[in-house]
């Protein structure tokens, strides 16, 4: 099964907002509200951002806010700021065989 | 302070064994599912096995099953990923992480796996 489907790039000036998708198929995104999003700055671990498509664990700033609708799940990040810049993965779990499921990842670039 | 430090990685020949271990420190770690995730060199994630509280139920990700067993002591705080047959395509750095529920929580730094002769 392949990876769920995320743009390779987006970008933004500080200050702006930008959302990435993150696409999947009704055994996966669209089967359960269990999207959850993972920020990655180069050489670290990756930090979870979003869980259960919406929800902000304690620290995360709620300029990160995430939704879903019907396959397609979307981080969106507001009010742009420079150490925002890293990779974002999106995951979702997939059911009892497949388990989980990763997105390829995007690469915010804040300009 | 939840904290997970993996170790254990390291060079190792195609069809090799290799054993990693996580040990994980500031939450109560029987009562959390833990998972291994993997990630090659300049690519993204792939999660590879999980295991739950008591250690009896494990998964795994197709293209390790009959390779690698995943193993919690929770009298040790430790999960553990044993790899054999070993092949290129392994080679990655590996995470343990926090199982909580439907997401991956309390990520450790990652210990490097390198298959290659």
């Amino acid at each position: 099964q392949s990876a769920l489907t995320q743009p390779r790039s987006v970008s933004g000036s500080p200050g702006q907002s930008v959302t990435i998708s993150c696409t999947g198929t009704s055994s996966d995104v669209g089967g359960y509200n269990y999207v959850s999003w993972y920020q990655q700055h180069p050489g670290k671990a990756p930090k979870l951002m979003i869980y259960d498509v919406s929800k902000r664990p304690s620290g995360v700033p709620d300029r990160f806010s995430g939704s879903k609708s019907a396959n397609t799940a979307s981080l969106t990040i507001s009010g742009l700021q420079t150490e925002d810049e890293a990779d974002y993965y999106c995951c979702s779990y997939a059911g009892s065989y497949i388990h989980w499921m990763f997105g390829g990842g995007t690469k915010l670039t804040v300009l | 302070e939840m904290q997970v430090v993996e170790s254990g990685g390291g060079l190792v020949q195609p069809g090799g064994s290799l054993r990693l271990s996580c040990v994980g420190s500031g939450f109560t770690f029987s009562n959390y599912w833990m998972s291994w995730v993997r990630q090659a060199p300049g690519k993204g994630l792939e999660w590879v096995a999980n295991t739950n509280q008591g250690g009896n139920e494990k998964y795994y990700v197709d293209s390790v099953k009959g390779r690698f067993t995943i193993s919690k002591d929770n009298a040790k705080n430790s999960v553990y990923l044993q790899m054999s047959s070993l092949r290129a395509e392994d080679t990655a750095i590996y995470y343990c992480a926090q199982n909580n529920n439907w997401f991956f929580d309390g990520w450790g730094q990652g210990t490097l796996v390198t298959v290659s002769s």
